[in-house]
């Protein structure tokens, strides 16, 4: 089985650029979820993707958005890069929806740097 | 309002002592409710979860929680700690209104040190 895998493992922008991560979700899993993690804090929900449509978004602007592919694998595209978005990417899946009560597995993650 | 507190940014323990993270959280809903330990350098991992049967819960490497809905809390516990678990802890909520999608919010984390 194998687990979560994100792309590239690390990166570096300037400012007003745009930027696309990729994740493959676990063998099996229907749902894809990305958060953002910056230094010394907890990752904050940036969307959630089931079945290829938008399920839930968390408080970040338009200019993050999103894909959701037939294999279930995922894309985060940000773009007008900002000095703060500098930040480690997490994608995280699940097998059924991202119900309430479904672990998610997550991958290694992104580190971008915007200089 | 949802929202999840980790009150001890830091906790450092001696190899071979009782650990204990606190978590406070609370929840307009029946939340469900995780640990996750992120070590350096690599993904999150689920500890354990609660979500609505057992009020104490049993994760993997010797850790448990204890669901407690009066003083909204759940806090990490483990026996006897060992090097290996130095790591950062996250407490996290997910709560779900009707057919919408979850909504998960992750705590600001605790830093656990071992002291040999």
């Amino acid at each position: 089985e194998t687990g979560v895998t994100q792309s590239p493992t690390h990166l570096i922008k300037t400012r007003g650029q745009q930027v696309t991560l990729r994740c493959s979700s676990q063998s099996g899993h229907n749902t894809v979820s990305w958060y953002q993690q910056a230094l010394g804090q907890g990752p904050q929900f940036i969307f959630q993707y089931y079945r290829e449509e938008e399920n839930g978004r968390g408080n970040f602007p338009p200019r993050f958005s999103g894909l959701q592919f037939p294999n279930y694998s995922s894309e985060l595209n940000v773009n007008a890069l900002e000095l703060d978005d500098s930040a480690l990417y997490l994608c995280a899946s699940s097998p059924e929806g991202g119900g309430r009560q479904e672990t998610q597995y997550f991958g290694p993650g992104t580190r971008l740097l915007v200089l | 309002a949802q929202s999840v507190t980790q009150l001890d940014s830091h906790v450092s323990v001696s190899e071979g002592t009782p650990v204990l993270l606190r978590c406070n959280y609370s929840s307009s809903y029946s939340p469900s409710l995780f640990w996750y330990v992120q070590h350096p350098n690599k993904g999150l991992q689920l500890l354990l979860k609660y979500t609505s049967a057992a009020t104490l819960v049993k994760g993997i490497n010797g850790f448990e929680a204890e669901f407690k809905k009066s003083e909204t809390s759940f806090h990490l516990t483990k026996p006897s700690a060992h090097m290996s678990d130095a790591a950062e802890y996250f407490c996290v909520v997910s709560e779900q209104k009707y057919s919408s999608a979850s909504k998960i919010i992750f705590g600001s984390g605790t830093r656990l040190s071992i002291r040999p």
